[in-house]
């Protein structure tokens, strides 16, 4: 089964500091995406890749950058963390299809800015 | 306006039983639907996709695809206390990509 691993899975930050999210991939998937889960809003869509030097804008991307330096690694920068975005971030890996697209999330990295 | 809208919020089905829930959405752009499960403390893993109007059964999950009414449901027989979890509703077209709903939290009672 494809794999997708997150570092660190636990963050506390204080706010305004710097924060970086890692997510590494094995399955050679060209797709990778940075998600947000908040109760009541459910998987928000941060940022997104296509490939390596390639980083798109998803739904919410305002205070977050992303980087791809190469196949297997995307991550995902917070410059000036703020207590909104204590949250549990994920990432996922994925191959689009003409039928859709199966993603394979990491198993999350819980962030808290205080 | 949530462009995929996921009822109940949450239920509860005795062991045993069947477990059904439903998916909508408002934007005529799907084209397919996915069912992602999230269990506590994890990712949510893909269960099911369905593309097609009618049934599609994998095991103890149905799924029901209705295109007209861009209506989808999720059915899970005999539920076991390991089916307690998250169900995410996920719609895919290729220009949005995957655009989740908010969930419908199920719990499985002995």
């Amino acid at each position: 089964e494809a794999a997708v691993t997150q570092s660190p899975r636990n963050k506390v930050a204080v706010t305004g500091g710097k924060v970086t999210l890692s997510c590494n991939q094995t399955n050679n998937h060209n797709n990778m995406y940075w998600y947000r889960q908040d109760t009541g809003h459910g998987l928000r869509l941060i940022h997104y890749s296509y490939g390596a030097g390639s980083t798109e804008k998803g739904d919410i991307p305002d205070g977050y950058k992303a980087s791809r330096p190469s196949q297997e690694n995307f991550s995902l920068i917070l410059e000036l963390a703020t207590p909104s975005q204590t949250s549990v971030y994920f990432c996922a890996s994925g191959d689009a299809g003409l039928s859709g697209n199966t993603l394979y999330f990491g198993e999350g990295s819980r962030l808290i800015v205080v | 306006q949530q462009k995929v809208q996921q009822s109940p919020e949450s239920l509860s089905v005795p062991e045993g039983g069947m477990a059904s829930f439903n998916c909508t959405s408002s934007d005529r752009n799907f084209q397919y639907f996915w069912w992602y499960r999230q269990h506590s403390g994890e990712g949510p893993k893909a269960l099911m996709s369905i593309f097609s109007d009618g049934d599609k059964k994998e095991g103890r999950f149905t799924a029901h695809l209705n295109k007209a009414s861009l209506h989808v449901s999720l059915h899970i027989r005999d539920s076991q206390p390991s089916d307690s979890a998250l169900y995410f509703c996920a719609a895919y077209n290729y220009a949005q990509g995957l655009t989740f709903g908010l969930g419908t939290r199920v719990s499985v009672f002995p």
